[in-house]
């Protein structure tokens, strides 16, 4: 199987906190995204890397890759209620036909603490 | 706003009748995917048009089918659900599948279903 895991599958912190979700994948990769999801929504894109890129900011979310070590981990400082809900990581591979798809990890589920 | 649209969001069938889900879209993107989420799961990849082109995953089963009539619409049938097929339908949607730094999706709200 090419998904990601992803670990931890469940976290609970205070707001304010920062909150660090890692993904670990097997293959070679275009890009990895990640998405959240709220809780019976559909997934929200949030950033995306590319494989020869190793770190990246979006206002609040530090995204950063290791393609040696096939992981990458989400950031979240500063920490609110609102961002309670489940993150995935999603790798962007070319099979051997050249078709592309996204593999989507197993999820972390955060809960966020007022 | 240009958006991924899901109906019905909840659809209630019984075990063996056929049922349709459909997703429309107003991004003008090319590439439209469907992906089957059980509770406490990733999003598992079933199906995707890359324009009129359809590519379906190697395991999904063939109770499962799709059609894409047009660029807006996709349209994902099953034909005898079963108390297994019981999830969150999810349709999304991507600009172009070939360019190395694009295949961001956007994702319509999901469409539970229930197998009675």
């Amino acid at each position: 199987s090419q998904q990601g895991e992803e670990d931890p599958q469940a976290l609970s912190i205070q707001e304010g906190e920062n909150a660090t979700m890692n993904c670990s994948y097997k293959t070679s990769i275009n890009n990895l995204q990640w998405y959240r999801q709220n809780s019976g929504r559909g997934l929200v894109h949030l950033i995306l890397i590319r494989s020869n890129e190793r770190e990246k900011h979006s206002g609040r979310l530090r995204v950063t890759l290791d393609t040696s070590k096939k992981s990458s981990s989400l950031l979240i400082t500063a920490s609110r209620a609102a961002d309670t809900a489940s993150y995935f990581c999603a790798t962007d591979i070319v099979g051997d036909t050249g078709r592309r798809a996204l593999t989507f990890g197993s999820g972390t589920r955060l809960q966020v603490q007022p | 706003d240009a958006m991924v649209i899901q109906n019905p969001r909840y659809q209630v069938t019984q075990f063996g009748k056929p049922v349709t889900l459909s997703c429309s879209q107003t991004l003008n993107h090319n590439v439209m995917y469907w992906y089957q989420q059980k509770s406490s799961q990733a999003p598992k990849l079933l199906f995707h048009y890359y324009d009129k082109d359809f590519n379906n995953e190697a395991d999904t089963p063939d109770n499962f089918q799709s059609r894409r009539p047009n660029t807006s619409f996709c349209f994902l049938d099953i034909r005898s659900p079963g108390l297994g097929d019981a999830a969150m339908y999810l349709c999304a949607t991507s600009r172009d599948r070939q360019r190395p730094t694009y295949n961001e999706q956007f994702f319509g709200p999901g469409t539970r279903l229930t197998v009675l």
